[in-house]
């Protein structure tokens, strides 16, 4: 079946413009998250969703950075007044129920936005 | 602050050998944790998980091996093959956080040698 969708899979934006980054997640997973992977690091959590609420947004760097979800499905990472330091790759993930715990499932990602600022 | 690290930033294995990839994690409250493998250009792979009441979970070609008491994990991947060159990433999810946030490491790489 099909996994998780993100676009655009590039992005090349000019300082001080705003971005919109879209996340197409798995039909059915109720959680999504976004993180943020710099060139050869780790990835950086930024913000979960289950449903259409944020339990944990405390990833989020400054307030440059919003994400919402509709009708749980589709959701949106917006980058306001974007920055050199905000170029990386942008994942999205989605599990069945949120990760962890006795009735947790794995995140499966998709192949990310890469976002350069220039 | 709590941190998810490799001992190994690469690892180079001949083809055919096992390959073992190792983790230490620093929050002892942390009751579950996964494996991915990401190859260049493409999001992480769920490769397998494990919780906290295991120490010891296989898959097809793999084992994940927990040890609580040292806080450390570690990603066997028996007879490798070319295709498992990719870095190796482990995750936490610390029980103290919310419900699902999950803390991934720096990663390591995996490069097989024919």
């Amino acid at each position: 079946g099909a996994g998780v969708s993100q676009s655009p899979s590039n992005k090349v934006t000019e300082k001080g413009k705003d971005v919109e980054l879209r996340c197409d997640p798995i039909s059915g997973h109720t959680a999504l998250y976004w993180y943020r992977q710099s060139l050869g690091q780790g990835l950086e959590f930024l913000i979960y969703f289950q449903g259409n609420s944020a339990p944990d947004k405390s990833g989020l760097p400054s307030d440059r950075f919003s994400a919402e979800r509709t009708g749980g499905s589709v959701s949106t990472l917006t980058i306001q007044r974007t920055q050199q330091e905000d170029s990386a790759v942008y994942l999205c993930a989605s599990s069945l129920v949120g990760a962890g715990g006795p009735g947790g499932s794995p995140l499966h990602f998709g192949n990310g936005t890469r976002l350069t600022v220039t | 602050g709590e941190s998810v690290g490799l001992h190994l930033p690469t690892l180079s294995v001949q083809e055919g050998d096992n390959s073992i990839i190792n983790c230490a994690y620093s929050n002892s409250a942390s009751d579950y944790f996964i494996w991915y493998k990401q190859e260049s250009g493409k999001g992480p792979q769920f490769i397998i998980d494990i919780r906290s009441n295991m120490d010891k979970r296989q898959g097809q070609r793999v084992t994940v091996l927990l040890n609580k008491t040292v806080k450390h994990l570690s990603l066997q991947i028996a007879a490798t093959q070319p295709g498992d060159s990719a870095v190796y990433f482990c995750a936490e999810r610390p029980r103290y956080s919310s419900a699902s946030k999950i803390i991934f490491g720096s990663g390591t790489r995996l490069s097989i040698r024919p």
